[in-house]
């Protein structure tokens, strides 16, 4: 069965600052992504990575997909307060044809304060 | 607006109940995904369906069941509702023809209670 850890799990900075949270697994998944969740919305996709090593620039979010696939960082620049939501991975894993199983990280809940 | 849609937005029901939650997915995507999402255990794949076929099977309780129909939309049924069901079920949508199978692009979500 194939997990997925995020850290911190919480996490409170003021605006301007940097952070960076983490997902990591013990399994290699077929890609990687990102999403962002506000409270009773829609998880909203932010990048997909799919080669282990790949860096992705989205504005000030900069993601990384660890070389062996197991594990992925997304990193805030001068984080905004309209940054504050619930930031999950979810690793894609290959079943048959088309058939892909996504895993889900329990999240990380990101508040940038004013 | 992801451009997948669900209906109801909410859903009250008591135990023992059966209802129905409906997805449309967005223009020209062919998978249908479900979720379950609860405070406890976080988002929890249930069941992939790609052009009508169920494609890839997760979590999902022998009480529940799921279709996708000739036009893609795709419904999910559960039946002999228990408490434990309280949750929020998501659909999600990609394409596996022409673009990245990857990407999912998930709707507004059903909050279902039962009580």
């Amino acid at each position: 069965t194939q997990l997925l850890e995020q850290s911190p799990q919480f996490l409170s900075i003021q605006e301007g600052e940097n952070l960076t949270v983490y997902c990591n697994s013990s399994s290699v998944f077929s890609s990687l992504q990102w999403y962002r969740q506000e409270p009773g919305e829609g998880p909203v996709l932010l990048v997909t990575v799919v080669t282990g090593g790949e860096v992705k620039k989205l504005k000030r979010l900069t993601f990384q997909f660890g070389d062996a696939r197991k594990d992925s960082s997304l990193h805030i620049t001068a984080a905004q307060p309209g940054d504050t939501g619930l930031y999950l991975c979810a690793g894609g894993v290959w079943g048959n044809a088309h058939g892909q199983n996504f895993v889900f990280g329990p999240g990380t809940r990101l508040s940038v304060l004013p | 607006d992801s451009g997948v849609t669900q209906t109801p937005k909410h859903l009250i029901t008591a135990t023992g109940q059966r209802v129905t939650l409906r997805c449309s997915p967005r223009s020209g995507d062919l998978s249908v995904y479900w979720y379950q999402q609860s405070l406890d255990q976080g988002l929890q794949f249930l069941i992939q369906y790609y052009n009508g076929e169920e494609r890839a099977k997760g979590n999902i309780l022998e009480r529940f069941s799921a279709q996708q129909f000739p036009d893609l939309h795709s419904e999910l049924n559960l039946s002999s509702l228990e408490l434990g069901d309280s949750a929020l079920y998501f659909c999600a949508s990609s394409t596996s023809s022409g673009g990245n199978p990857y990407e999912q692009y998930f709707g507004p979500g059903t909050r279902l209670t039962v009580t």
